[in-house]
């Protein structure tokens, strides 16, 4: 079954510790995206990546840092934590045609 | 920069009924697609429409396109309560190489049994 996996679902934290958000694919994509859900602001992208070793930023990269090593993993990392990057957190993978949403990472930072 | 921006916000209508919903975006684009989402969960994939298509269909949905206003429609017709959700559009607005999905704020659909 084809599938976009992400850990943790939840996670509460405090600011400034250290953080990682994975993202694991099976449908050998090349493509790979991070998005942050605000209400009121939609999606907005963090950070994309076309393949391996492969990453841009997107509309709103502050803060946060990803890597690519092999081409189903994607992680999401948050070096020092805000309130502010209190979010719902979403990786896709997928083409230029079709994106596939993971079921999300709720993340609380007080 | 949100490149598409959905209208209405909200809405709500009886079951049965037609639901229309409208994206507008502001560059020239590859094409555009429509996303639906169930509260709090990963944004599922409804149909893509190509820069140079004006119409497309899929089971219940329509959606069309008119690069020369920068809009699209996405009609869901005969709605069900099922089709409770929020709807959004992304462009993909990138050269050859290169792509980056887009998305609006969404529309929230109430589907009333």
């Amino acid at each position: 079954e084809a599938q976009v996996t992400q850990n943790p679902r939840y996670l509460i934290t405090v600011t400034g510790k250290k953080l990682t958000v994975t993202c694991s694919q099976n449908m050998n994509h090349e493509y790979m995206s991070w998005y942050r859900q605000d209400p009121g602001l939609g999606l907005r992208q963090i950070y994309y990546s076309m393949n391996v070793e492969v990453t841009d930023k997107g509309d709103v990269p502050e803060g946060y840092k990803v890597s690519r090593k092999e081409k189903r993993n994607f992680p999401l990392i948050l070096e020092s934590p805000s309130p502010n990057q209190t979010s719902l957190y979403f990786c896709a993978v997928g083409t230029p045609y079709e994106q596939y949403f993971g079921p999300g990472t709720r993340l609380t930072v007080t | 920069s949100q490149q598409g921006e959905e209208d209405p916000q909200a809405l709500s209508i009886q079951e049965g009924e037609n639901a229309t919903m409208n994206c507008s975006y502001k560059t020239s684009i590859n094409n555009l697609q429509w996303y639906r989402q169930n509260s709090g969960r990963g944004l599922v994939h409804l149909i893509l429409i190509r820069s140079n298509e004006r119409e497309k269909h899929s089971g219940r949905l329509r959606v069309t396109l008119d690069t020369s206003k920068k809009s699209s429609s996405l009609l869901i017709t005969a709605s069900r309560a099922a089709d409770t959700a929020s709807y959004f559009c992304a462009t993909d607005s990138r050269g050859a190489g290169s792509y980056q999905l887009t998305f609006g704020k969404g529309t929230k659909l109430s589907v009333i049994p």
